[in-house]
């Protein structure tokens, strides 16, 4: 079993719909949940990050996090032709908070 | 204020050889990571270097190693490569005491082993 899981995708939404991305996570331990956004042949730049179970939200962008169940989500509202790029869920367990784990990342698709 | 910079940008070797990459940090930080980024596998964690001193490493076997500069200028060594070493290498850096917040990638260095 991967540590952090995500859907590779595509996935596809229409312009202006909201874009939910799942990320799964093995280790109990783990603090710290961010979300990079890669757009194809350049650098990951971090989008979100949340330490706590709940909602936090910036901007279009909502990150959503349940400890107990082990998943962080991304919501992103009126999605934008730019949006398109790969997600990537990442996290920290405790002790290695320099020491990211990423997820294969998931393709969004947003469509005019 | 100029980013993280990564050299060269790409590269070709032969199994084999080895191959040194470079990356200089954002001016000022202190903390550098490296990560391997391949289609099947995705980002993976190769170390991390603070003050000159290596404080996190991943599951890469000693074949890849790395170091770290007083400058904050670090530099990452794969001996003997093989074919699966193709890959994008992404340096990253970070002020303070380091962790995933502040955390700025470079555009990478992109390695063809042929």
């Amino acid at each position: 079993q991967k540590e952090v899981e995500q859907n590779s995708g595509p996935l596809s939404v229409p312009e202006g719909a909201i874009a939910s991305l799942n990320c799964t996570y093995s280790d109990r331990g783990s603090q710290s949940f961010f979300w990079y956004r890669q757009y194809s042949g350049k650098s990951p730049e971090l989008i979100m990050f949340i330490y706590s179970n709940g909602d936090k939200e910036d901007g279009r962008f909502t990150a959503q996090l349940n400890k107990a169940s082990q998943y962080v989500s991304l919501l992103i509202r009126d999605s934008q032709p730019s949006d398109s790029a790969t997600y990537l869920c990442a996290v920290t367990q405790a002790g290695t908070a320099s020491k990211l784990t990423f997820g294969t990342g998931t393709r969004l698709q947003v469509t005019l | 204020k100029a980013g993280v910079t990564q050299t060269p940008r790409y590269l070709i070797k032969t199994r084999g050889q080895q191959v040194t990459l470079s990356c200089s940090p954002i001016s000022g930080h202190r903390s550098v990571s490296w990560y391997q980024q391949t289609p099947g596998q995705g980002l993976q964690f190769l170390f991390e270097y603070f003050s000159e001193t290596q404080r996190n490493k991943g599951n890469f076997p000693g074949r890849f190693s790395g170091r770290q500069f007083s400058n904050s200028r670090s530099e990452m060594n794969v001996s003997t490569l093989e074919l699966g070493d193709s890959a994008l290498y992404l340096c990253a850096s970070s002020g303070g005491i380091g962790g995933p917040i502040g955390y700025t990638f470079g555009s990478g260095t992109r390695l063809t082993v042929v």
